[in-house]
This record gives C-alpha cells, structure tokens and sequence, in this order.
C-alpha cells in the first residue's frame, strides 16, 4: 500500500508569495494532520482535520490555513510568506484522531527568498 | 502532554544493541509513551508505543519501568541504517485528544561500523 504522499517535494517562493501544498493519506485513513519542521528542530504541530473538520490547531498565525476534502486528501495553504516560513512541511495520517500512530510523508521542502 | 528529557546523542556499534534512554517523570496515567525516529531527509517513523507495559516488535523494544516515569528504546541488533534521530513523546490517547504530538529534541544515534 503506498503510504502518506505529498506534493511538491521541494518549492521556492520569494516573499509575501502565498503557497499550497498537497497531502493524500494512507488508504483508508480519515485523519490528517500537518507540522513545519525547521532545520535543527522537531516538528510542531500546525493542524489536524478530521472527518473534514478541523480538530486541532498549534500555535500558529492566521496565514497558515489547510482544510481535508471528501476523499480525505488536505491542503495546507500559507499566505504572505515570510522567511521564517522557510521549513519542512510535513504531513501525517491516521485511523482516528485518538491512539493511533501517524504515519509521515517525506514532507515539502519550502525555501522563501 | 508531559515534558521528556533526552540525551542529545549516542553512538552504538554496528551489531550491538542500542539503548536509548527518556525520562517523563510528570507523565499521567492516561498518557502512552510513543518513539519515532526520523532519518535524515525522511518524515518521522513510528516504531512502538506503551503504557505500563513492556513492548516488542519487529522493530524494537520498548521497558517502561514501574513507575512510569521512565523507559528506553531498545534496537537489539543495530545496523548502519538505524543512524536516525530518536524522539521520545507521551501523549493522551482518547477519540478527542487529537493528533498533537509535541516532539523534543531527541536523541541523534550514531551507528558506527
């Protein structure tokens, strides 16, 4: 079965650009979730959609914005970007909201000139 | 969800087991330990998780002592391609409690041949 995919794998973006990026989940699974990793540091946690509802949402500012779509695919959506934005972002899917263990794509490699 | 503490590397030889040490002393009685570990230019991997008692699969094991308030990751044989971060997590494990995982810093394990 193939795992969780994401789209693009690597992007440039000049500032104030805004970006979306794809994830499709692992078959069957209806939980998305999407976190920014840094260089040098573990993931944070941006967002979990469930059910096509918005379960959670990390400390982040309103220019980060995602929904999930019926087939449970998601998009995250950044907008005015900033060079912090500069990240791996990953995305991670999973049975329930709850105990089950997520399963990570590769992530997107964004780098804002 | 509980703070963990753990050390920022180790080395291992290739063949011996690794153990890796993490320390939640505040962790609830509803809360699992979970480890992934993240390759370099990967997405985090999910290995194991537990709640009071010890756990092994095709992977690795997992020693939760007594109390709870610490455990260690065992890879009973490591190979060169184990060279991974480590990240130890506990995390609240209902329907409601979402997708949050707050990663640390892990553990950088270096296996050396």
């Amino acid at each position: 079965d193939a795992g969780v995919t994401q789209s693009p794998t690597h992007l440039i973006k000049t500032r104030g650009q805004h970006v979306t990026l794809r994830c499709s989940p692992i078959s069957g699974h209806k939980s998305v979730s999407w976190y920014q990793q840094v260089l040098g540091q573990g993931p944070q946690f941006i967002f979990q959609y469930y059910e096509k509802e918005e379960r959670g949402r990390g400390n982040f500012p309103d220019r980060f914005s995602a929904r999930q779509f019926p087939n449970y695919s998601s998009e995250l959506n950044v907008n005015a970007l900033l060079l912090g934005d500069s990240a791996l972002y990953l995305c991670a899917s999973s049975n329930t909201p709850g105990n089950s263990p997520l399963h990570f794509g590769n992530g997107t490699r964004l780098t804002v000139t | 969800d509980a703070k963990t503490t753990q050390p920022p590397s180790m080395d291992c030889a290739e063949g011996r087991a690794a153990n890796l040490p993490c320390n939640h002393s505040t962790i609830s009685g509803n809360e699992y330990v979970y480890w992934y570990r993240q390759i370099h230019s990967q997405g985090p991997q999910y290995i194991i998780h537990g709640l009071k008692n010890n756990e092994t699969n095709e992977m690795a094991s997992l020693i939760i002592t007594e109390d709870r308030k610490s455990s260690t990751l065992i890879l009973p044989h490591a190979t060169l391609r184990d060279t991974a971060v480590y990240y130890c997590i506990v995390r609240v494990a209902n329907n409601n409690a979402g997708n949050m995982l707050t990663f640390g810093g892990g553990t950088r394990l270096m296996v050396k041949p």
